[in-house]
């Protein structure tokens, strides 16, 4: 089956602190993998994606890795910001018409 | 312009009321999902429809009925309203492989 399994949070850092949050991952074939990001009182956002082995996708600063071989797609940042403080959400689609999340990590960021 | 736009953001109705959340994308996707996300922010996929068609009805009660009268439109009514009901819906789309769900704004139903 497919399933996402994320850090439990929540998370508290200092600002520019280093950022990991853990996501592995169980899928049949080869899904696509994305991390969304949910900030107050909103919806997902995507963050960044990546939909093959080995791809890094990227933006705003954060990355992850397609890790086919660790069946994984762990978020990075290397200096986080105040302004990052929001809940982190690791998912997979395994054919474009479905997407299972991870329970989601709640990161806060203090000054 | 709004990709995924639902009305209303805020619902607060009684127990054993009746409801609908209206959803809309305008983004030329087939695929249209309503996701429940509790109060401990799990998001647990309700229903998804493709080209007006059913194709995922995971376990909910069927007082929740998904209705979709064209490729842009996904509604979600719910009969007799629950305590347990209170939760933050989303709907969102998709397009094919490889890409990603686009989301709503999600609407806050209190039921009191």
């Amino acid at each position: 089956g497919n399933s996402v399994t994320q850090m439990e949070g929540p998370v508290t850092l200092s600002e520019e602190a280093f950022l990991t949050i853990n996501c592995t991952y169980t899928a049949t074939g080869y899904p696509s993998l994305f991390w969304y990001v949910q900030y107050p009182g909103e919806g997902l956002q995507l963050l960044l994606k990546a939909t093959k082995a080995d791809d890094k996708g990227s933006n705003k600063g954060f990355e992850a890795t397609y890790r086919k071989e660790t069946t994984s797609f762990h978020l990075e940042k290397g200096s986080v910001q105040v302004s990052d403080s929001a809940v982190y959400f690791c998912a997979l689609s395994p054919a474009g018409n479905q997407f299972y999340f991870g329970t989601g990590t709640s990161l806060t960021v203090i000054p | 312009d709004t990709a995924v736009s639902q009305t209303p953001k805020y619902l607060v109705t009684q127990m054993g009321n009746d409801k609908s959340i209206k959803c809309e994308q305008n983004l030329g996707h087939d695929t249209m999902y309503w996701y429940k996300q509790d109060s401990k922010k799990f998001l647990k996929i309700m229903f998804s429809y493709n080209n007006k068609e059913l194709i995922i009805n995971e376990t909910v009660p069927n007082r929740f009925s998904p209705k979709s009268p064209d490729k842009a439109h996904l509604n979600l009514h719910i009969n007799s309203l629950e305590l347990g009901d209170s939760a933050v819906y989303f709907c969102a789309s998709s397009s094919g492989r490889n890409t990603e769900a686009f989301f709503g704004q999600g609407t806050r139903l209190t039921v009191v």
